[in-house]
């Protein structure tokens, strides 16, 4: 069956970078995108960003254009997702999910990484 | 970053139907198809929609979704109390090249 587990619970201190990794399996890797969402505390959904494991080409949410940075590897079936110069307001569960194209429905999701930025 | 408009609350009582509006713009709802999540606390997101209006394998049929020019709408029938969460619409756009997600609408059943 689909499943995508992702890396355990992170903190991290206000500056630092975080690298969330997304590990696929249950289906080819490289036929269907990954998407990157994450909800802070008390908040709505939100968007950060999507890749291709088929190329490897991405497209990033403009909050996040130039923090965010989205990689892959065929070999582990694995997406990694690193967010940099994180702030209070970037503590978050990020979670990852499959889509068959970028425009399609988000059909799997992983169980949800918690960050947490904190001094 | 750009944002599906959704109202924040909606309630009814069991058996009620509810229904949730979604309003966006050309060159999402406009251009794409649009989906629903369901968000229960602690859980990750669930596909409840996609492609405007078709359910996922195992979704009750009284989860019902639509779509007209820039805006969609989904509508729970029958109103169950397990049916209280979080909702989200979605929709790529086109000239951005992001994925557009809901303000969402927290549903209460009374």
């Amino acid at each position: 069956q689909v499943q995508l587990v992702q890396s355990g619970a992170e903190v991290k201190k206000p500056g630092a970078s975080v690298k969330v990794s997304c590990q696929a399996s249950g289906y080819t890797f490289t036929n269907y995108y990954i998407h990157w969402v994450r909800q802070a505390p008390g908040q709505g959904l939100e968007w950060l960003a999507i890749f291709n494991p088929s190329g490897g080409s991405t497209a990033y949410g403009q909050n996040f254009q130039g923090r965010v940075t989205v990689t892959g590897d065929t070999s582990t079936s694995t997406v990694y997702m690193e967010l940099s110069s994180l702030r209070s307001e970037d503590t978050a569960v990020f979670y990852c999910a499959r889509s068959n194209a970028k425009y399609s429905g988000l059909s799997h999701w992983g169980q949800g990484t918690l960050v947490t930025v904190s001094s | 970053q750009s944002v599906l408009t959704q109202p924040p609350s909606a309630s009814g009582t069991p058996g009620q139907r509810v229904t949730i509006s979604c309003s966006g713009s050309s060159s999402d709802i406009g251009s794409e198809t649009v989906h629903w999540y369901q968000k229960l606390p602690g859980a990750a997101p669930k596909l409840l929609i996609y492609s405007n209006n078709l359910r996922p394998s195992g979704v009750p049929e009284r989860f019902s979704g639509s779509k007209s020019g820039t805006s969609a709408s989904l509508s729970i029938s029958g109103l169950q109390s397990e049916d209280e969460a979080d909702y989200y619409c979605a929709a790529w756009d086109d000239s951005l090249n992001v994925y557009v997600l809901g303000t969402g609408t927290e549903v209460t059943v009374l």
